[in-house]
């Protein structure tokens, strides 16, 4: 089956740190993989995008790398700020058979930025 | 442009009583999803809906939950009886449905639910 694994959390960072957040897939197929964020007391929220091997999402000064041989789409942001403090979700949605339009999480990173 | 919107936004009830959720979904969106979110984990489905239909209920515990969208708008769900367990939140999210199984899914703020 499908499944999303981020890294553990919670992270701390100081303003204008630089930011990954590691998120690797498995799926069958070529699924498109996304990340989602959810600001305190807010719904989730798209963030960014990809939909095949080796494509770019990017949003707001957040990108993400479709890899397929590593099956990974980690979350990089040069300089984050406190404004981004969040839980951030990888998730993927693989368009064959029982799993079409059902996304797949993982569990969830929050992310703490300090002044 | 209205987002999506679920009442009530918290709700806290006695085991074994009955609850309901409901959704209305943005305008327009013809596909309409519940996910649950447990504490410390992402949401998983638990039904998805097409206009009417409900195409994938196939993570719904259907003992105890239910769910209904009567006429392809808004969208009820419902548990009876509640049990401690289903202390969670419950998400609802729709998307435009004519573009593929990877389009954007928009996100409700939640329902939080807290058996006693």
């Amino acid at each position: 089956g499908n499944s999303v694994t981020q890294m553990e959390g919670p992270v701390t960072l100081s303003e204008e740190a630089f930011l990954t957040i590691n998120c690797t897939y498995t799926a069958t197929g070529y699924p498109s993989l996304f990340w989602y964020v959810q600001y305190p007391g807010e719904g989730l929220q798209l963030l960014l995008k990809a939909t095949k091997a080796d494509d770019k999402g990017s949003n707001k000064g957040f990108e993400a790398t479709y890899r397929k041989e590593t099956t990974s789409f980690h979350l990089e942001k040069g300089s984050v700020q406190v404004s981004d403090s969040a839980v951030y979700f990888c998730a993927l949605i693989n368009a064959g058979g029982t799993s079409y339009g059902k996304l797949t999480f993982g569990q969830g990173t929050i992310l703490t930025v300090h002044p | 442009e209205a987002g999506v919107v679920q009442s009530p936004r918290y709700k806290i009830i006695e085991k074994k009583q009955p609850v309901a959720f409901w959704c209305n979904p943005i305008s327009g969106h013809n596909t309409l999803y519940w996910y649950l979110q447990n504490l410390g984990q992402g949401p998983e489905l638990l039904i998805r809906y097409e206009n009417e239909e409900a195409v994938d209920d196939s993570q719904l515990p259907k003992d105890r939950f239910s769910a209904e969208r009567l006429k392809g708008v808004d969208s009820t769900l419902k548990i009876q009886p509640a049990e401690l367990g289903d202390s969670a939140v419950y998400l609802c999210a729709s998307s435009l449905g004519i573009a593929g199984a990877d389009e954007t899914q928009y996100f409700g703020p939640g329902t939080r639910l807290l058996v006693l």
